[in-house]
């Protein structure tokens, strides 16, 4: 069965702090990689994703994540948090040819001014 | 504008009663989806449906049931066997297999389910 771990579950940061958000899946075939947001009072939405070719793939908002297949891991990044960037970030993996996606448990990211 | 609609956003319930919460979209998506998100456990699979007529449980299936009639609908029925219901409820769809964006969901605002 595949499964998603978050290591960090709340992250304070101040603003021009670098970002970077462990998810480790576990599941030893192809995967589909996914970062989800979930802005304060907004809908789940998209960040990015990993299907195939170059693990380094960027996403909205200057966000960034690498796929290390070694390390079974797709962690997230970005170079300079904003305030704006306050919100609960999600990695989700879709295993194989499984039509289900399965969820960590959720980042809390604060942001300080 | 296409999207997800669910219904109602806020929802009280007295202990032993059914309710259930809506989802609608109008995407042309094949396949649905229903997610709990508690605190501290991110979202966990209910049910999902891939076609219309057919749906299979998730990880937390017990004291839930749902219904795909139509394609566009996949209400989801929080049963009084749902031992602790008090929640979230995120419903998703995303398009068949095949097709563009094709593992890629779309969710909705989500229903706060409280039972009193």
């Amino acid at each position: 069965a595949q499964s998603v771990s978050q290591h960090n579950h709340h992250v304070i940061l101040s603003e021009a702090a670098s970002l970077e958000l462990g998810c480790n899946y576990s599941y030893g075939g192809t995967v589909n990689l996914f970062w989800y947001v979930q802005y304060p009072g907004q809908h789940l939405q998209l960040l990015l994703k990993y299907f195939s070719g170059d693990p380094l793939v960027k996403g909205i908002k200057g966000f960034e994540a690498e796929f290390i297949k070694s390390k079974f891991s797709f962690n997230l990044r970005k170079p300079s948090v904003q305030w704006s960037d306050t919100a609960e970030y999600f990695c989700a993996v879709n295993a194989g040819t499984a039509s289900k996606l399965t969820f960590g448990t959720g980042t809390r990211l604060q942001v300080t001014l | 504008d296409g999207g997800i609609t669910q219904s109602p956003k806020y929802l009280f319930r007295k202990e032993g009663q059914n309710v259930t919460l809506s989802c609608e979209q109008n995407l042309n998506h094949d396949a649905m989806y229903w997610y709990r998100q508690d605190p501290g456990q991110g979202l966990r699979l209910i049910y999902y449906s891939q076609i219309v007529n057919d749906f299979q449980k998730g990880d937390i299936a017990e004291g839930y049931s749902v219904s795909r009639e139509k394609k566009e609908s996949f209400p989801l029925t929080v049963t009084s066997a749902q031992k602790n219901p008090t929640a979230f409820y995120l419903c998703a769809s995303k398009p068949g297999t095949g097709r563009s964006g094709a593992n890629v969901l779309t969710f909705g605002a989500g229903s706060r389910l409280t039972v009193l």
